[in-house]
């Protein structure tokens, strides 16, 4: 089986511009959850989409936002970008709702300059 | 407030110590516990889970947590560490019905000496 892939792995991006990252769960997972990972802040949940709806969603402002199609794979996107969002993107998949074991991927890196 | 800490940040031990990192959570109702490792350049992976049921669970690569629900601890153990276990360690909780909403710890970086 396939892991779950994140693309792009790297990217950098200026204030003010916006980012769009692209998350591929294992096949047949439905859950989808992000995560940002800094050195300051740690692992930190943004949200979890199930079925194409955001079942959960973190301390994160408006300007984070998220979607799952039919196929479950997910994007997530960053508007405005600031300095602090410079961050390790997770994106990890589930085969359920509920009580899970999550598989994450490799992570997208994005730098904000 | 849900919340998971870890008791350390960073340990250094030597080729075939023992091995135990702390992690306490915080939360009052039904919980699931996991312990994931980030090797150097590596993505997390998962080394054991507790959902339910015995409390001692083992996991890959000689690993094993306690759960212990009177402390709200989940401590991750290991008899004798190897070079190759080097790496950071994540505690994470999520309530019983929020599986995709994991709480991680600060994560411990072990290192080991050979």
């Amino acid at each position: 089986k396939a892991g779950v892939t994140q693309t792009p792995r790297y990217l950098i991006k200026t204030r003010g511009q916006q980012v769009t990252l692209s998350c591929s769960p294992i096949s047949g997972h439905r859950s989808v959850s992000w995560y940002q990972q800094t050195p300051g802040q740690g692992l930190q949940f943004l949200f979890e989409y199930f079925s194409e709806t955001q079942r959960n969603k973190g301390n994160f402002p408006g300007r984070f936002s998220g979607r799952q199609f039919s196929n479950s794979r997910s994007e997530m996107n960053v508007s405005t970008l600031e300095l602090g969002d410079s961050a390790l993107y997770l994106c990890a998949s589930g085969e359920v709702l509920g009580a899970n074991v999550l598989t994450f991927g490799a992570g997208s890196r994005l730098t904000v300059l | 407030a849900q919340s998971v800490s870890q008791h350390n940040h960073h340990v250094i031990l030597s080729e075939a110590a023992s091995l135990e990192l702390g992690c306490n959570y915080s939360y009052g109702g039904t919980v699931n516990l996991f312990w994931y490792v980030q090797y150097p350049g590596q993505h997390l992976q998962l080394l054991l889970k507790y959902f339910s049921g015995d409390p001692l669970v083992k996991g890959i690569k000689g690993f094993e947590a306690e759960f212990i629900k009177s402390k709200f601890s989940f401590n991750l153990r290991k008899p004798s560490v190897q070079w190759s276990d080097t790496a950071e360690y994540f505690c994470a909780a999520s309530p019983g019905n929020q599986g995709g909403k994991l709480i991680f710890g600060q994560g411990t970086e072990l290192s080991v000496k050979p």
